[in-house]
């Protein structure tokens, strides 16, 4: 079983509208959660990162959490052409030292 | 500030060749990881230092794969020799100790071609 899965798309949604990432866990013991952006043939950068349950809003990126279901969401409003890329989600444990990510999902976003 | 730096960018050898790949991450950042990251794949680990020592180097695959850290600092991974399935992009990435915020830094990775 994968650390951590993802749907790998891809996901068009047009401009303006929400993107919707979805991305689920297998280890309880998993300690804090990311999302990085990988734009085609480039490293992947940290957008967001959460520790506890609940929501966490940063500008138009809003990360949800629900560690009973070992489920994490990225939710990007007003979806923009440069929103396109892919989103990998990243588990981290063993305070901070041990990173799992997933395949990550392709985002389209049409103009 | 400088972010972390690699080279080459791109490398193409042929089957059974050596090939290195270099890594000189942000300054005053100890921790320091290599990963492989195959075509429509997530990062996987190979190796973490802390300063000069590998604490896990438990998914290297050491018959044809070797790194090194002298002094803390710049790293080096080697393949020796290289396999057709070791085409991948091969990226470096550090992390500061001071703040756990848990972020990696990447660098723009080393994209390899083994024919």
């Amino acid at each position: 079983q994968k650390e951590v899965e993802q749907n790998s798309g891809p996901l068009s949604v047009p401009e303006g509208a929400i993107a919707s990432l979805n991305c689920t866990y297998s280890d309880r013991g998993s300690q804090s959660f990311f999302w990085y952006r990988q734009y085609s043939g480039k490293s992947p950068e940290l957008i967001m990162s959460i520790y506890s349950n609940g929501d966490k809003e940063d500008g138009r990126f809003t990360a949800q959490l629900n560690k009973a279901s070992q489920y994490v969401s990225l939710l990007i409003r007003d979806s923009q052409p440069s929103d396109s890329a892919t989103y990998l989600c990243a588990v981290a444990k063993n305070n901070f030292n041990k990173f799992y990510f997933g395949s990550g999902t392709k985002l389209n976003v049409k103009p | 500030e400088a972010g972390v730096v690699q080279s080459p960018r791109y490398k193409i050898i042929e089957k059974k060749q050596p090939v290195a790949f270099w890594c000189n991450p942000i300054s005053g950042h100890n921790t320091l990881y290599w990963y492989r990251q195959n075509l429509g794949q997530g990062p996987e680990l190979l190796i973490r230092y802390e300063n000069e020592e590998a604490v896990d180097d438990s998914q290297l695959p050491k018959d044809r794969f070797s790194a090194e850290r002298l002094k803390g600092v710049d790293s080096t991974l080697k393949i020796q020799p290289a396999e057709l399935g070791d085409s991948a992009v091969y990226l470096c990435a550090s992390q500061t100790q001071g703040k756990r915020t848990g972020e990696l830094f990447f660098g723009e990775g080393s994209r390899l071609t083994v024919l």
